[in-house]
């Protein structure tokens, strides 16, 4: 069963608009990590955080974590059409790098309209 | 830099056929992953590998086995290929230690009629 569930399932917005995306997950974690995914290719890595860290930044990334609620957010601030893919959630319950498994959620198909 | 590579990239089988679908990584991981992926299903793993001669379950296992005799490939193979593993099949590779994201190949796709 996935772990992950993520919110909404589609989002489509004007380039220049920021974009949230949210991820529930339901068991203790160790990280929750983000992915994107371009139409038929493989998913690509965008930003890892730890269980004790609240929020992260890496460019135009901005992920939240809430690990009471068990929920995380991402968002994308002024959204280019290169943006357009989907969105993964992934979330790692392994101890100390033991198997470094991740469990996805269904992801989150954004588009960015010129 | 090639990273993760997976070979072939799209298949058609037959029902009953059976093939093998191969993994290479470049990065020296220690940890290979298999996952496959379907429509609003995102990814499930079916099997994975914390080492050399090591293999485990995932989620989805049944109908699939694995192996890794180098540590730079890992090997799926489906035995009797069924219309329900019909999908498009990942792989995936990272490091041992902790807080390690994982970095994928761009998939085979493959059809059972």
């Amino acid at each position: 069963s996935q772990q992950g569930e993520e919110d909404p399932q589609a989002l489509s917005i004007q380039e220049g608009e920021n974009a949230t995306m949210n991820c529930s997950y339901k068991t203790s974690i160790n990280n929750l990590q983000w992915y994107r995914q371009n139409s038929g290719r493989g998913l690509v890595h965008l930003i890892l955080i730890r269980s004790n860290e609240r929020e992260k930044h890496s460019g135009r990334l901005r992920v939240t974590l809430d690990t009471s609620k068990k929920s995380s957010s991402l968002l994308i601030t002024a959204s280019r059409a290169a943006d357009t893919a989907s969105y993964f959630c992934a979330t790692d319950a392994s101890y100390g790098g033991a198997t470094n498994k991740l469990i996805f959620g269904t992801g989150t198909l954004l588009a960015v309209q010129p | 830099n090639a990273g993760v590579t997976q070979t072939p990239k799209f298949r058609v089988l037959k029902t009953g056929q059976s093939m093998t679908l191969l993994c290479a990584q470049d990065m020296n991981h220690e940890y290979m992953y298999w996952y496959r992926q379907d429509p609003g299903m995102g990814l499930r793993l079916i099997h994975y590998s914390v080492g050399e001669g090591t293999t485990a379950k995932g989620e989805v296992p049944d109908g699939y086995n694995v192996s890794r005799l180098k540590k730079q490939n890992f090997l799926l193979g489906l035995e009797s290929a069924a219309p329900s593993q019909t999908s498009v099949y990942f792989c995936a590779s990272t490091g041992s230690w902790n807080y390690q994201p994982q970095h994928f190949g761009d998939g085979t796709r493959l059809s059972i009629l």
